[in-house]
């Protein structure tokens, strides 16, 4: 079984719409979680953190649940540029500042 | 430019040859991470160091694979006698205390 598991899709969105996706990881203990956008051929970016509270920042909104061990992200009022593939990332075990187990990405494709 | 640099951007090499890449971190953190990634799957953890300590090594890694920080500021990985299986692209990532993985534009191997 995976660390952490995300459905590979491809999400296909028309421009303007609004997409979900989820990720479920296995390490309760894990302390640390993110999401990181990643385009063809290029290394991951960071888009955002997770807090047990929720976050949002600007278009993207993004929820933890401990209790059931999985994130999610929600992007509204997508964009062509939102196309891309999103890795949920968590941190392994308790060390908070550890090594990264990434799932191995949704696939989002905007269409005009 | 302040972020994690990757030398060479690409490589292609003989099966049985050595290989050595390198990563410049932000120069304030601490923690460096070598993650590897091939076509449709995600990052997958390598080995972390803290300042020149190496903390961590996966399981996955053979014996052919070794890697440095000498003065706790860059480092190499270096892999030797390639084979087909190690080519993929090679993640350099590096962190301040908590939150915030910075990635370098990675490494691209190919074994022919």
């Amino acid at each position: 079984r995976k660390e952490v598991e995300q459905d590979p899709g491809p999400f296909n969105v028309p421009e303007g719409a609004t997409v979900a996706f989820n990720c479920t990881y296995s390490n309760s203990a894990s302390q640390s979680f993110f999401w990181y956008r990643q385009d063809c051929r290029k290394e991951p970016k960071l888009l955002m953190s997770v807090y047990s509270s929720g976050n949002e920042d600007g278009r993207f909104t993004a929820q933890l649940n401990r209790a059931s061990q999985y994130i999610s992200l929600l992007i509204r009022d997508s964009k062509l540029s939102d196309s891309a593939t999103y890795l949920c990332v968590v941190t392994d075990g308790a060390d908070s500042w550890g090594k990264l187990q990434f799932g191995a990405g949704t696939q989002v494709v905007v269409t005009p | 430019d302040t972020g994690v640099s990757q030398d060479p951007r690409h490589k292609i090499t003989k099966r049985g040859q050595n290989v050595t890449f390198r990563c410049d971190p932000i120069s304030e953190h601490n923690r460096l991470y070598w993650y590897r990634q091939t076509l449709g799957q995600g990052p997958e953890f390598l080995t972390y160091f803290q300042n020149e300590a190496q903390l961590e090594k996966s399981r996955l890694l053979s014996d052919r694979f070794s890697a440095e920080r000498p003065k706790g500021s860059f480092s190499t990985l270096e892999i030797q006698r390639t084979e087909q299986g190690d080519s993929a692209m090679y993640l350099c990532a590096s962190s301040p205390r908590q939150d915030g993985y910075t990635f370098g534009s990675g490494t691209r191997l190919t074994v022919v």
